[in-house]
């Protein structure tokens, strides 16, 4: 039940793309398509921004993008604006059955510069 | 729309039980059965860590490292979700959220409360 692994920072400029990774194991990203992307500003509730590894929840700008390959995930923001710097979070469904449970990242802090 | 409130004490000694209610408003908790009604928690300063979700009508799950010491559970009659963590220690101070999940992704979050662990 190890964390899945995301890098603690990334940055860029305004209008330009920023890729994040979120890597874990052939039991959880690699075993399932239920990855999900959440952004979190300093103070609020995270908030819900790709589900089932590259959908849109309504609201939620084509900006932000979605993708897996074997056991890494990725979110992938273009057009950066000075509102997307916010921490970023990936979880995964993991385990099987029964003891089936759900594991997050460590987070990403995303700077906008 | 949907609404989870979270409520219960702010501050919890070492070793008794931590209690946390969650009132939803909007929706009925035992709408459908493609929702789950999950915790996570925060450390402050730190990331996100899932506790457990629970359906109506169906099984509970909880993180492997957590099992046996906690208890997710729906009050129908009030439209709640409720959260026990017993034997509790300073690790468990976190910003407590209630969300709901559909295929293990929280679509609708609470805004949170804070639960001190401190004698």
């Amino acid at each position: 039940q190890s964390a899945l692994t995301q890098p603690p920072s990334a940055s860029g400029s305004p209008g330009q793309s920023v890729t994040i990774s979120c890597t874990g194991s052939s039991s959880d990203v690699g075993a399932y398509n239920y990855v999900s992307w959440y952004q979190q500003h300093p103070g609020k509730a995270p908030k819900l921004i790709i589900y089932e590894v590259s959908k849109w929840p309504a609201g939620v700008p084509d900006r932000f993008s979605g993708s897996k390959s074997g056991n890494t995930a990725s979110l992938t923001v273009s057009g950066l604006q000075a509102e997307d710097e916010a921490d970023y979070y990936c979880s995964s469904h993991a385990g099987s059955n029964n003891f089936a449970y759900v594991v997050f990242g460590g987070g990403t802090k995303l700077t906008v510069l | 729309q949907l609404q989870l409130q979270e409520s219960g004490p702010g501050l919890v000694k070492p070793s008794e039980t931590l209690s946390l209610t969650c009132t939803v408003s909007g929706g009925s908790i035992i709408t459908t059965n493609i929702y789950y009604w999950a915790w996570v928690r925060q450390p402050p300063g730190k990331g996100l860590e899932w506790i457990g979700s629970v359906r109506y009508g169906g099984s509970s799950f909880y993180k492997p490292s957590l099992r046996g010491r906690v208890t997710i559970s729906l009050d129908t009659s009030n439209n709640q979700v409720s959260l026990k963590v017993r034997s509790v220690t300073a690790a468990d101070t976190a910003v407590y959220y209630c969300t709901r999940e559909v295929e293990s992704s929280s679509h609708s979050w609470g805004q949170g409360t804070l639960v001190t662990v401190s004698s």
